[in-house]
């Protein structure tokens, strides 16, 4: 079974500063996808990013980048420019290709202060 | 946009009671997904639906059943609820060619 590790169950940086958020994975797979989401107090858990495992090219989406190291079965999520509106759990996830589950880690809670 | 909603955002029952999560989606997705999330766990599968009358375990069906008579309902059932079924109950849907999941807003159910 795949399973999904989040080493930090809580993390704060300062507005406008860059956080880096960990995620391990354990998974015998070549290809697979990778997922950050995140869930903002009390509001409705959103996709933040993606990742093929076939694709080397990290993935960005505007302030948010991830650091994808296969062989290290390593996905972590950077968020730059930090905002007060990424005040959230995060979390990482990971599904098989071709199955229908996706498993998740425990999250991370990240605190933006300002 | 995508919606995914979900029947209650609070729901309060005693032990024994039999226990009904409602789940509808807007965009004829093929896949639906009960999940139970709880502080230091993440989210763990329940049970999910690949197709209308379909339904496959998770990882902690032990307590629970679902149904799905319809494409956009995906209905969780708790038999009788116990004190340890107290948790967010979130509902998912995919379509599977995007691989995103899209999360109903959860139901914070409380077994007193």
């Amino acid at each position: 079974a795949q399973t999904v590790t989040q080493s930090q169950p809580e993390m704060s940086v300062q507005e406008a500063e860059t956080v880096t958020l960990s995620c391990t994975y354990d998974t015998s797979e070549n290809n697979y996808y990778l997922f950050w989401y995140k869930q903002p107090p009390s509001r409705q858990m959103i996709l933040v990013i993606r990742q093929e495992a076939y694709k080397q090219q990290n993935a960005t989406e505007n302030r948010f980048s991830v650091n994808f190291q296969k062989a290290a079965k390593s996905f972590s999520l950077k968020i730059s420019d930090s905002q007060l509106g990424d005040t959230a759990m995060y979390f990482c996830a990971f599904m098989k290709q071709l199955l229908n589950d996706m498993r998740f880690g425990a999250g991370t809670r990240l605190t933006v202060k300002p | 946009d995508v919606k995914v909603t979900q029947s209650s955002r609070y729901l309060v029952k005693r032990t024994g009671e039999k226990v009904f999560l409602e789940c509808v989606q807007d965009m004829d997705h093929e896949n639906m997904f009960w999940y139970r999330q709880d502080p230091g766990l993440g989210l763990r599968l329940i049970y999910f639906s690949y197709d209308v009358k379909m339904k496959e375990k998770g990882d902690i069906p032990e307590g629970y059943s679902v149904s799905r008579e319809k494409k956009e309902r995906f209905s969780l059932i708790l038999e009788s609820a116990s004190t340890n079924q107290t948790s967010m109950y979130l509902c998912a849907s995919r379509g599977s060619p995007t691989h995103e999941q899209y999360f109903g807003p959860g139901t914070r159910l409380t077994v007193t």
